[in-house]
């Protein structure tokens, strides 16, 4: 099976600029998380749908940060501008009621993001 | 969910010590899971304990839940190389299905 699918692995961009993170969940999973790594913060987590809703964005930084899944098997995550202090590695997770341990989540490799 | 509290943050042992990390809460947790994330790589799942007082082994690795559902260890005997990443207890309850929230993690370093 394929596992929890991010892209691109890595992004180098500037400050200002827009910033497009992609997850494609593993394949009948109906929860999708979004997580963010750094040193300081740990992972945290910024947002996760169920049967593609977002349930709590509580976690959201500002409204910089915008994520969407317009169906069950792609979401996005978006920065813009983004800022330095966004550099990070953003995490996609998803599990479903079917696993065979609740609650378990799948995550993906993560996306190193660098703002310059 | 409420975080818990994990010590210590970093660990240094030499390969073939063991090591145990500690995970704390100030509340009582319906379950906890542990995942370990390899540098540079993304966390995993290890496992989940559920009842009060459950022991849980998997190979080198021993996995507690406390009596009172407030506190959680992970024992690994006899280190490799391999077990070199950061640990993480989660608190997986709550009332929010799905919602993990991750301790700080305790960094493991083995030196061989």
């Amino acid at each position: 099976d394929a596992g929890v699918i991010q892209s691109p692995r890595h992004e180098v961009t500037e400050m200002g600029q827009e910033v497009t993170l992609r997850c494609k969940p593993i394949s009948g999973h109906d929860y999708l998380f979004w997580y963010r790594q750094t040193m300081m913060r740990g992972l945290e987590l910024l947002i996760y749908f169920n049967n593609n809703v977002p349930i709590d964005d509580s976690g959201m930084p500002e409204d910089r940060f915008s994520a969407k899944m317009p169906n069950a098997s792609f979401s996005t995550l978006k920065i813009q501008p983004s800022e330095p202090r966004d550099s990070a590695v953003y995490f996609c997770a998803s599990t479903t009621w079917g696993t065979s341990v609740k609650d378990t989540q799948y995550f993906g490799p993560g996306t190193r993001l660098t703002v310059l | 969910g409420q975080q818990v509290m994990q010590i210590p943050q970093y660990q240094h042992v030499q390969e073939g010590e063991d090591f145990t990390t500690y995970c704390n809460s100030s509340t009582t947790l319906s379950n906890i899971q542990w995942y370990k994330q390899r540098p540079g790589g993304h966390p995993v799942f290890l496992i989940q304990l559920v009842k009060s007082g459950e022991v849980k082994k998997q190979k080198r690795l021993t996995f507690q839940f406390g009596e009172a559902k407030k506190n959680s260890s992970l024992h690994i005997t006899a280190t490799q190389t391999t077990d070199v990443g950061t640990y993480f207890c989660v608190n997986a309850g709550g009332t929010s299905y799905g919602k993990l929230t991750f301790g700080q993690g305790t960094i493991l370093t083995v030196h061989p």
